[in-house]
């Protein structure tokens, strides 16, 4: 069936390294959304792409929306402590009787050693 | 501005009792969704709630079911519980029943079955 899928599962990386979560889905997104979690926490939401080769900056994060709008990826440059938690990418999955559902990839766990 | 309000916090239960899990929608947004968070995995769609009907849902039995209010508040009952429904349910809340916009979350239910 339809899904989101992300990789890797873990990434450890020593503080002020960079970052990069992928995101893949098996069919052609209308959007694709990007959420963190930190430890303990809920979901949060961090922004929406939607237009074809997107990119999108929030300070030190670049999210960007692959050309046939299928995969996309979140880069975080020169990582603090505080980007610590689980990074989802979300897309609308079609459930039929036209409706789509918003379907969480399985996350990124991201660790940031000081 | 009150976000999505979710209680209670944590439940005890035990194997073939029932629960009822409460949320209220973020100020403005009509539309409720529900996910279950196993741990270290992305949260898993139960159903959406708008106009006071189940619009839409995902691949759990007929144990889980849900209603909505008239002021968008929703509830969500487990019957018959499991050890497997042990998780975090996240209670969402959009402005549509379409996943074209970023979903607001609660702080979730950590559900144990004992």
């Amino acid at each position: 069936g339809q899904q989101v899928m992300q990789i890797p599962q873990y990434q450890h990386v020593q503080e002020g390294e960079d970052f990069t979560t992928y995101c893949n889905s098996s069919t052609t997104l209308s959007n694709i959304q990007w959420y963190k979690q930190r430890p303990g926490g809920h979901p949060v939401f961090l922004i929406q792409l939607v237009k074809s080769g997107e990119v999108k900056k929030q300070k030190r994060l670049t999210f960007q929306f692959g050309e046939a709008k299928k995969n996309s990826s979140l880069h975080i440059t020169a990582t603090q402590t505080t980007d610590v938690g689980t990074y989802f990418c979300a897309g609308p999955l079609y459930s039929g009787a036209g409706s789509y559902q918003l379907t969480f990839g399985k996350g990124t766990k991201l660790s940031v050693i000081p | 501005d009150a976000g999505v309000t979710q209680s209670p916090t944590h439940l005890i239960k035990t194997r073939g009792q029932q629960v009822t899990l409460r949320c209220s929608p973020k100020s403005g947004h009509d539309t409720v969704s529900w996910y279950q968070q196993a741990l270290g995995q992305g949260p898993q769609f139960i159903f959406q709630y708008y106009e006071e009907e189940e619009r839409q849902r995902g691949n759990f039995p007929d144990r889980f079911s849900g209603h909505q209010f008239p002021n968008y508040s929703s509830e969500l009952n487990v019957n018959a519980l499991l050890l497997g429904d042990s998780a975090l349910y996240l209670c969402a809340s959009s402005l549509a029943p379409v996943p074209n916009y970023g979903y607001t979350f609660g702080s979730g239910t950590r559900l144990t079955v004992v």
